[in-house]
């Protein structure tokens, strides 16, 4: 089984630019999370979708946002880019929603630098 | 807000040692503890989990125990490798929010030969 597929690898782009990242699941897993990763935030949650709608969504500005198609695949983009949104965006994804669906499955991100 | 403390921030052992990693969380509500294993390169990988109902859990060499009176959580790696060398994780859940775990800072742990 396939695990959890994020593209591109890596992504160089400037200040003010926008920024589209792509997120397969594992087949059969209907939630996706995303996530960052900061040598000095750690690891912080961005958002949750399940069913094509976000369900979560963590301390981040209206910049970053994200949808999720019928297949389950998302998509997060990030607008009008900072020095500061350098960074390892991952996406994780778990079977479905509720107790018993805690487990995130984590691919291996997109490493974003921002010049 | 909620807060996953982590320590040691580094660990090194000789291999066949056993290495202990510690957590403290802050939200009475979260239930799920996942640890994971994050290698150079790639993303973290779930090693171990455990449920708030449940008071330790084992998996051959990798061990969880949880004490949710004192809100405290720790990682037991018995008769380690080269290979274990990697930065762990410790997660909490946020209570009622599915996919947003708070994630501690991270260990280092190098297993030398």
């Amino acid at each position: 089984k396939a695990g959890v597929t994020q593209t591109p690898r890596y992504l160089i782009k400037t200040r003010g630019q926008q920024v589209t990242l792509s997120c397969s699941p594992i087949s059969g897993h209907r939630s996706v999370s995303w996530y960052q990763q900061t040598p000095g935030q750690g690891l912080q949650f961005l958002f949750e979708y399940f069913s094509e709608t976000q369900r979560n969504k963590g301390n981040f500005p209206g910049r970053f946002s994200g949808r999720q198609f019928s297949n389950s695949r998302s998509e997060m983009n990030v607008s009008t880019l900072e020095l500061g949104d350098s960074a390892l965006y991952l996406c994780a994804s778990s079977l479905a929603r509720g107790v018993g669906n805690e487990k995130l499955f984590f691919g291996s991100g997109t490493q974003l630098s921002v010049l | 807000g909620e807060n996953v403390e982590q320590h040691p921030s580094t660990l090194s052992v000789q291999e066949g040692d056993s290495a202990v990693i510690k957590c403290t969380y802050s939200d009475s509500a979260s239930n799920y503890f996942p640890w994971y294993k994050q290698e150079l390169g790639k993303g973290p990988q779930l090693i171990i989990d455990i449920r708030s109902n449940v008071g330790e859990k084992k998996d051959q060499r990798i061990a969880v125990t949880l004490n949710k009176t004192a809100k405290h959580f720790s990682l037991h790696i018995t008769e380690t490798q080269p290979e274990d060398s990697a930065v762990y994780f410790c997660a909490a859940s946020i209570g009622g929010s599915q996919g947003n775990l708070i994630f501690g800072k991270g260990t280092k742990l190098s297993v030398k030969p």
